[in-house]
Order: structure tokens, then C-alpha cells, then sequence
């Protein structure tokens, strides 16, 4: 079964709304998570790491007003779109290490702004 | 090399066929390669995890190696099935950037019967 699991897989959200994508360890816990995302024909980019307690970290050119980041618990991460437009359409997905060098994967999530 | 590239972009070949592909990454400050396999609607599946210069590891038909002086790694899968169509990808961590990963573009590989 999967280590890591995120959820929605799929979601569809009107422009100027928000959107939550959850990442949740299921049989381990990790105090540092990471979220990627990835546009068409582009590669996997590391977006922010999100850890539990303390405030995310955001890549340069990333905007953290914009992707709101909770490591609520040791077990999950949230990632919130807020104010969704268009081009904020993408895929998402979220990792988390076991042991360094050891990392597992969400299945992702395809977001569609509307 | 500043950033992680792969190639071929995509690859077609028939089943039995023996395939490879190539990861380029930085070499200054280099801490570990990994290679996952990638499959639709799936996570990606931790292939392998590599650090020393020279190392080759094995899993069944699936094979790696890795030159860190240079910058490179090669993914081998020998007698490839239509199972092992997938999409390919390589990262590396540099040496301060904890278990955060600078991934390629990855190897699209498709397995015709």
C-alpha cells in the first residue's frame, strides 16, 4: 500500500477560490515534508519544504501568501491555493523522508482552475 | 552541468529489447542520485538511492551506475517488458539540502508487445 498518501487526486475549483491538498504519512512520521509541482512538459520543481512546528519554506519565486503550508501533525502536511487562478493550474505532489535518502511519494494531485 | 537533465526524453522500443538512459546532474557538492519509477496515477517508486563514486546497483532487470566525477548515471533495464513502461525519474541532493531533491525531465519509456 502506499506510504505516503494525498488526496484529492483530481480537483476542479473556480478562479478566486481556494483549494486544500493534504499529504499524510500513513505509517510513519515525518517532521519535514516537501511539495512539488509540475507544469506540462516541465520538470518535477521542489515548491517548499513544510515542517511540522515551525514555518514552511518557500523556493524563490514562490509565493507563501499565495501557498499557504500547515505540517499540522507529524503525520500530515496541507497545502492551501488560495485565491486559485489559471495559471495556478498544475500537478502537486508531496514527499516525505523515512530516513535521509529514503523518500516516498504521494500519488499527486492534478489541480484545474476554472 | 547546473541542473538535472535527462535524455532521451522518451523512448520506444519492443519487448525483450535492452534499453538505457542517461542522468545528468551537478557534480560540485554532491551528495546522492536517486532514480524512481514513475507510473500513471501512481507514486513514484524509489528504484535506487546512490552516493559513491562507482556505484552500480541492481534490482532484477533493472541496473545503475554512477560517475559523480563527471556528473552522470546510467539506467540500465535488460530484456524490457511492457510492465516496465513507465516514466523514469532521476534526482540529486546536493550535499546541504537534506532530503529536498532537484529532479530531471524524466525518460518516458514504452514497451511495445
Amino acid at each position: 500500500g502506499a506510504v505516503v498518501s494525498q488526496h484529492p487526486s483530481w480537483v476542479i475549483c473556480k478562479s478566486g477560490t481556494s483549494v486544500k491538498i493534504e499529504c499524510r504519512s500513513l505509517d510513519f512520521q515525518a517532521t519535514t515534508m516537501f511539495w512539488y509541482r509540475q507544469f506540462p512538459k516541465q520538470s518535477l520543481m521542489l515548491m517548499a519544504t513544510s515542517n511540522e512546528g515551525s514555518k514552511a519554506t518557500y523556493e524563490q519565486g514562490v509565493e507563501k501568501d499565495k501557498f499557504l503550508i500547515n505540517h499540522a501533525s507529524l503525520t500530515l502536511s496541507t497545502l492551501t491555493v488560495t485565491s486559485a487562478h489559471p495559471e495556478d493550474s498544475s500537478f502537486y505532489i508531496c514527499s516525505a523522508p523515512l530516513i535521509r535518502n529514503t523518500i516516498y511519494f504521494g500519488e499527486g494531485s492534478w489541480l484545474t482552475v476554472v | 552541468i547546473l541542473n538535472v537533465e535527462q535524455s532521451p526524453q522518451s523512448l520506444h522500443v519492443q519487448e525483450g529489447d535492452s534499453t538505457n538512459f542517461t542522468c545528468s546532474f551537478p557534480s560540485s557538492n554532491f551528495y546522492a542520485l536517486h532514480w524512481y519509477r514513475w507510473e500513471t496515477a501512481k507514486s513514484p517508486e524509489a528504484l535506487f538511492v546512490m552516493t559513491l563514486n562507482g556505484d552500480e546497483k541492481k534490482k532484477g532487470r533493472i541496473s545503475a551506475t554512477l560517475n559523480t566525477k563527471e556528473g552522470y548515471s546510467y539506467l540500465y533495464i535488460k530484456g524490457s517488458q511492457p510492465e516496465d513502461s513507465a516514466t523514469y525519474l532521476c534526482a540529486s541532493t546536493p550535499n546541504n539540502a537534506g532530503n529536498m531533491l532537484t529532479f530531471g525531465g524524466g525518460t518516458r519509456l514504452m514497451v511495445k508487445p
